[in-house]
């Protein structure tokens, strides 16, 4: 059983660019959510999708955005990139409403942006 | 609001001695709480979590929280420190349902030989 895969492991890209991020969650999951983690920080909340619908967001801008599909992977797109989008960008899956709801984290994509 | 405050950004102890992270948080419900630990170059790996079914916590390795609401606190434990354990802990505070999880700073644990 494969747990949450995302891809690709790393990125390079250069300001002004855009990227997509990919997501597969773990089986039996629906819910998706997206963190960025700066290096020696922990991971801070972009948002989090459930039955393809953004459901919660944290405090970033309108040039991230991301989507989830009927088969319950997700994309997190960022726009504009910005020096500071240079992070670990880690996406997590769970189980909506379950009684022993817990996030199980990917290994994470490394975006550089130069 | 919800937050979580990690009291230490690293930790260094001997292989065999006592491991104590500590972690204060803040909520205005009652929080799911959880701690995870992320090594080198790995995802992040649920260590344990508190759901108000029990103040003290067992997780996996031999960990183990102690949820104080009195404190508002829910510090991580081992009895005995293992060279395994060397890794980025994080304190983590959820609401109901889950929809939005926020990470404290995270604490380095270095453990000597």
């Amino acid at each position: 059983d494969a747990g949450v895969t995302q891809s690709p492991t790393h990125l390079i890209k250069t300001r002004g660019q855009q990227v997509t991020l990919r997501c597969s969650p773990k089986s039996g999951h629906d819910t998706v959510s997206w963190y960025q983690q700066a290096l020696g920080q922990g991971p801070q909340f972009i948002f989090q999708y459930y039955e393809e619908e953004e459901r919660q967001r944290g405090n970033f801008p309108d040039r991230f955005s991301g989507h989830q599909f009927p088969n319950y992977s997700s994309e997190l797109n960022v726009n504009a990139l910005l020096l500071g989008d240079s992070a670990l960008y880690l996406c997590a899956s769970s189980i909506k409403y379950a009684t022993n709801e817990k996030l199980f984290f990917g290994s994470g994509t490394q975006l550089s942006v130069l | 609001a919800q937050s979580v405050t990690q009291l230490d950004s690293h930790v260094s102890v001997s292989e065999g001695t006592p491991v104590l992270l500590r972690c204060n948080y803040s909520s205005s419900y009652s929080p799911s709480l959880f701690w995870y630990v992320q090594h080198p170059n790995k995802g992040l790996q649920l260590l344990l979590k508190y759901t108000s079914a029990a103040t003290l916590v067992k997780g996996i390795n031999g960990f183990e929280a102690e949820f104080k609401k009195s404190e508002t606190s829910f510090h991580l434990t081992k009895p005995s420190a293992h060279m395994s354990d060397a890794a980025e802990y994080f304190c983590v505070v959820s609401d109901t349902g889950g929809f939005k999880t926020i990470f404290g700073a995270g604490t380095r644990l270095f453990v000597k030989a």
